[in-house]
């Protein structure tokens, strides 16, 4: 199976901050990647994919970008409503789906 | 509006069972393939199973291959997840996502809010 690690695993930021979260796949997955935003107590919401593709109605600060194996989600300007925890996931060799670990953004 | 409802999780012992429901609206049910998805508490997301509306195909995660059951009823636009043979490791919430698109295009689009599985004597 496709390994997917993320890093960092958590970090700590403030509204308006440029914010890189890295995904990196075991093996090249082509742009077959999707990022995921949950928050606690909460189910997750497609925010990209195709590794660069905003779902309908996500907001456009949030953008992705990468292939084959190094993916990336960025917000361009950190908002109240974005402390969540991101995931990636891999769907070009499947099954299964494998999810990254997550990375969380919390408040400074 | 597209929705996904999830019932029937609960507190189970070890070695029972349980069956899952996820009950679709708004939008055409039987022409989308479907699939669970688990969270362990505090942990991350884990894929369980989908279910593929075009071929018939079910896939399972080696976790729960032999243990769990995939399906559906297009007529009571539903999904179903039975869980046999439950394990402390089986506790969860489980999430029902629509799969949409392929290729490039796949995504797990909507989710339900989930229904949490605790496996425990």
């Amino acid at each position: 199976a496709v390994r997917m690690t993320q890093s960092p695993s958590s970090f700590s930021a403030s509204t308006g901050d440029r914010v890189t979260i890295t995904c990196r796949a075991s093996q090249g997955i082509s742009n077959y990647l999707a990022w995921y935003q949950q928050k606690p107590g909460k189910a997750p919401k497609l925010l990209i994919f195709g590794a660069s593709t905003l779902q309908s109605g996500v907001p456009s600060r949030f953008s992705g970008s990468g292939s084959g194996t190094d993916f990336t989600l960025t917000i361009s300007s950190l908002q109240s409503e974005d402390f969540a925890t991101y995931y990636c996931q891999q769907y070009y060799y499947y099954p299964p789906f494998t999810f990254g670990p997550g990375t969380t953004v919390d408040i400074k | 509006e597209v929705q996904l409802v999830e019932s029937g999780g609960g507190l189970v012992k070890p070695g029972g069972s349980l069956r899952l429901s996820c009950a679709a609206s708004g939008f055409t049910f039987s022409s989308y393939s479907m699939n669970w998805v688990r969270q362990a508490p505090g942990k991350g997301l884990e894929w369980v199973s989908s279910i593929i509306v075009n071929t018939g195909n079910i896939y399972y995660a080696d976790s729960v291959k032999g243990r769990f059951t995939i399906s559906r009823d297009n007529a009571k636009n539903s999904l179903y997840l039975q869980m046999n043979s439950l394990r402390a490791e089986d506790t969860a919430v489980y999430y029902c996502a629509r799969w949409e698109g392929a290729a490039t295009g796949l995504r797990f689009d909507y989710w339900g809010q989930g229904t949490l599985v605790t496996v425990s004597s």
